[in-house]
């Protein structure tokens, strides 16, 4: 069964570093996005993207945030001048179409660390 | 503020026995709500989506209900196994963005033998 992969399982990075979380969403699969969960508390959206751009973001996504797709099959999200407070589990999710019942499908999940 | 409201925030129940979580939300424009099943450290699972003009749905032993009215929903287990044990999420999709999912804060389920 096609499932969305994400690598590193868990980063460990110092404060200030910049780091990459990757994901390969599932191949026919058009909308991609990210959440995370910082631990204990809720899952909270980040971005959403599609067609090589941005089509929404919370306000949690900020100038230190970005994302990419460099090929056909990778999504990354990079977190710039890492803070402690980005300790959390990424998860990347895609789902084919963007609209009412569509299922949203989440990866495993990349827990990071930043010390 | 788009919300997600979950009851209990955890649960233990025998091994066969019966439960129902909780769920109500002020999200608007409402699309859909989702429950979720999520193990320790993975990434949420979809067990069912259900739209405003549905009242019920089942997936197995899983049996969602919805009272757009009233803004509840609820998942109910029947005959539960220990690989229930999970947290369960309520999930409401908000109108018009591209599946911006808002998430409850899960009820934490132990099932016990």
């Amino acid at each position: 069964e096609p499932e969305v992969t994400q690598t590193p399982s868990h980063q460990v990075t110092q404060m200030g570093q910049e780091v990459i979380l990757r994901c390969v969403p599932i191949s026919n699969h058009l909308y991609f996005y990210w959440y995370r969960q910082i631990l204990g508390q809720k899952v909270e959206f980040l971005v959403s993207f599609y067609n090589n751009e941005i089509s929404e973001k919370s306000e949690i996504f900020d100038d230190q945030f970005s994302v990419e797709r460099p090929d056909g099959s990778n999504f990354t999200l990079k977190i710039r001048s890492t803070k402690l407070e980005d300790s959390a589990m990424y998860f990347c999710a895609s789902s084919p179409t963007s609209t009412g019942n569509t299922e949203a499908f989440f990866g495993q999940g990349t827990r990071l660390t930043v010390v | 503020k788009n919300q997600v409201e979950q009851s209990p925030q955890s649960l233990i129940i025998l091994e066969g026995k019966n439960c129902t979580l909780q769920c109500n939300y002020t999200v608007s424009p409402f699309s859909n709500l989702r429950w979720y099943k999520q193990d320790t450290g993975r990434g949420p699972v979809s067990l069912t989506i259900m739209t405003f003009s549905e009242n019920t749905k089942s997936n197995g032993r899983y049996t969602a209900t919805l009272d757009a009215d009233t803004k509840q929903s609820s998942l109910h287990i029947t005959a539960s196994q220990l690989s229930d044990s999970a947290s369960y999420i309520c999930v409401v999709r908000a109108g018009g963005g591209y599946n911006k999912l808002i998430f409850g804060a899960g009820t934490r389920l132990a099932v016990h033998p």
